[in-house]
């Protein structure tokens, strides 16, 4: 299976600090995504960075690649309440099916 | 332009029962694919549809079926329900096949007594 593994599985930091998370997956990939997904409702589609690229940016997000090690990070800076939800990496298996990790539930504090 | 749309938010079955859940995806996207979320399972794919044609299936059992129609509005269907079918059912769309990122509906709460 190529799903990803995210780390940690939970996450609690205060307003303002960075927030980090990792996912490792197992075989050759094109491009890795990252989603948000807020309590109960659907995901939203935060970046994509494709195999040919090691670090793309999206306002306060940092997402690297490193397909030697087969491990993405995403980095949220400046982190704000509205940023508590769960993260999940996905990466296209076969075709077009979409294969996510667990998630990692991250936690704004006041 | 609206999202991906599913009807209904909720829902409460028991079991033995079926189910039919639908989405409307965004306009012009032709493709719609489906996804079972679960606390244990997390998330998981079900089945991709593209112009009414069934592209992709994941690995659940033949209670599971969808179709789309010829306006790439989709449904899938649960036929004899069980406990361990209760779960956010999640519809995403994309104009083709081939684009990587997919488009979230907010997904349908089922809850199997």
């Amino acid at each position: 299976s190529q799903q990803g593994e995210e780390d940690p599985q939970a996450l609690s930091i205060q307003e303002g600090e960075n927030a980090t998370m990792n996912c490792s997956y197992k075989t050759s990939i094109n491009n890795l995504q990252w989603y948000r997904q807020n309590s109960g409702r659907g995901l939203v589609h935060l970046i994509l960075i494709r195999s040919n690229e090691r670090e793309k940016h999206s306002g306060r997000l940092r997402v690297t690649l490193d397909t030697s090690k087969k491990s993405s990070s995403l980095l949220i800076t400046a982190s704000r309440a509205a940023d508590t939800a769960s993260y999940f990496c996905a990466i296209l298996q076969g075709a077009q099916k979409l294969v996510f990790g667990q998630g990692t539930r991250l936690t704004i504090n006041p | 332009k609206a999202g991906v749309t599913q009807t209904p938010r909720y829902l409460i079955k028991t079991r033995g029962q079926q189910v039919t859940l639908s989405c409307s995806p965004i306009s012009g996207h032709r493709s719609v694919s489906w996804y079972q979320q679960t606390p244990g399972q997390g998330l998981q794919f079900l089945f991709e549809y593209f112009s009414e044609t069934q592209r992709n299936k994941g690995n659940f059992p033949g209670r599971f079926s969808g179709r789309q129609f010829s306006n790439s509005r989709s449904e899938m269907n649960v036929s004899t329900l069980e406990l361990g079918d209760s779960a956010l059912y999640l519809c995403a769309s994309k104009r083709v096949v081939v684009e990587p990122e997919e488009y979230f509906g907010p997904g349908t709460r089922l809850t199997v007594l």
